[in-house]
Formats: C-alpha cells, sequence, structure tokens
C-alpha cells in the first residue's frame, strides 16, 4: 500500500526566515516523489520531484527537496521564504512498480508572516 | 502552449441529477487522470486513462461514477443520481508517460456543489 504523510496541517513562518515542510511516504518498493503547491481558486501546479539520482532536488520559485531513503522522507525547504509562497503544499508519491497514480498528502498550509 | 482545461468551473446541481464535468488534457499527453478533491482532504484518485488500455477505475467510490476518453483525448466524468457527499473539486491531471517527464499537468478543476 502507498501512502503519504504531512505532520502538519499548518506552518507559520516569518518572511526571510527559511522553511520546511515535512513529508514521509511508504510505499512497497522504490519510490517517486513530487511536490505541489495550490495558490486559492486555482489548480495544482508542479514544484519539483525525485526521480533518481541526487538526494537533493531543485525545483521552481528557489524550492528544494531532499530525499532521505532511510527516514523515508522528502521535506520540502526554501532558505528565505517570501510572503508570496503562502499557499497549500502537497506531497505525492508513486510506486516505481506500483499503479500510475499519485499518493497525495492531505496538505501542509503555508503562511509567511510579513 | 494551452494547459489542461476543465468545464464548467463551477456547477451547482439538485440532489439525485446526473451531471458531467468535462476535461480537455494538453495536446499530446497520453495518460489523463480524474482526482477529488474534498474541504480538509488530500487528492483522493479516482480513474486513470493511458491511450488505447483499459482505464484503471480503481478510485471510483461507486458506481453512480463513471468516465470515458474519447479519442484518447476529452474527457467526460459522469456522476449519476449525485448526492451530498459527492460535493468537492474535481481535478482533472494529464502526463506524458515517460519517467524523466512524469510530472501531471492539473486543470483548474470543477467546484461541484450538490443541494
Amino acid at each position: 500500500a502507498q501512502s503519504v504523510a504531512q505532520p502538519e496541517d499548518q506552518v507559520n513562518v516569518a518572511e526571510g526566515n527559511p522553511l520546511t515542510v515535512k513529508c514521509t511516504y511508504s510505499v512497497s518498493g522504490n519510490p517517486y516523489l513530487f511536490w505541489y503547491v495550490q495558490y486559492p481558486n486555482r489548480g495544482l501546479q508542479f514544484l519539483l520531484k525525485y526521480i533518481t539520482g541526487d538526494n537533493l532536488v531543485k525545483g521552481s520559485y528557489g524550492f528544494e527537496a531532499e530525499f532521505n531513503k532511510s527516514q523515508t522522507s522528502f521535506h520540502l525547504k526554501k532558505p528565505s521564504a517570501l510572503v508570496s509562497d503562502s499557499a497549500l503544499y502537497f506531497c505525492a508519491v508513486r510506486d516505481r512498480a506500483g499503479a500510475n497514480n499519485l499518493f497525495f498528502g492531505t496538505g501542509t498550509r503555508l503562511t509567511v508572516i510579513p | 502552449g494551452a494547459g489542461v482545461s476543465q468545464s464548467p468551473s463551477n456547477k451547482v446541481t439538485e440532489k439525485g441529477k446526473d451531471v458531467e464535468l468535462r476535461c480537455d488534457p494538453i495536446s499530446g499527453h497520453t495518460a489523463l487522470y480524474w482526482y477529488r478533491q474534498s474541504l480538509g482532504q488530500g487528492l483522493e484518485f479516482l480513474i486513470y486513462f493511458q491511450g488505447n488500455s483499459a482505464p484503471d477505475k480503481s478510485g471510483l467510490p461507486s458506481d453512480r461514477f463513471s468516465a470515458e476518453r474519447t479519442g484518447g483525448s476529452v474527457s467526460t466524468l459522469t456522476i449519476q443520481r449525485t448526492q451530498q457527499e459527492d460535493s468537492a473539486v474535481y481535478l482533472c491531471a494529464s502526463s506524458e508517460d515517460r519517467v524523466e517527464t512524469y510530472e501531471q499537468y492539473f486543470g483548474p478543476g470543477t467546484r461541484l456543489t450538490v443541494t
């Protein structure tokens, strides 16, 4: 079975501070991992993905995420938060050997405080 | 280029009525997905189409839900005899089904409200 956990429903961070949005996953095989962002009244936008190779993945808008196989985690990070980063963030996983659809976490609402 | 489009953007219907939701994927994308996003929930997979293969219907919550994809492009999600618990945002996504370009591109969604 595949699953994704985002343990924090809400993350607040001051503008200019580093931010982390946590994600852990469970798959039977090796994972493909994704982060998406959803702005109000908008569809989901792709941020970054881990397929293979370097564990540190860089994506759009200065975001990055680190794949940690031993901890089954794929936390999203950014060195300096912007107010415009405030949105709903979803982590998703696909089992390489499993179904083609993505399994999503329940989302973390990030609020960057000016 | 054009992204994934969905129509209508909003739909209000009475309990027991049937509704049809439409998705136009990105041209050339062979894979098409439907998801449902309920308030406070993550995205729930509904159905997946890949080329001419039989669709993966494993996520459909009941036999009131069905979907088709005509000509490998446009898809329609149909909900028969709608119930209040069907109220949600229905999202469509498409992708190229190659590992190196696997990310799914999502449409803006259809907000369905069943009264």
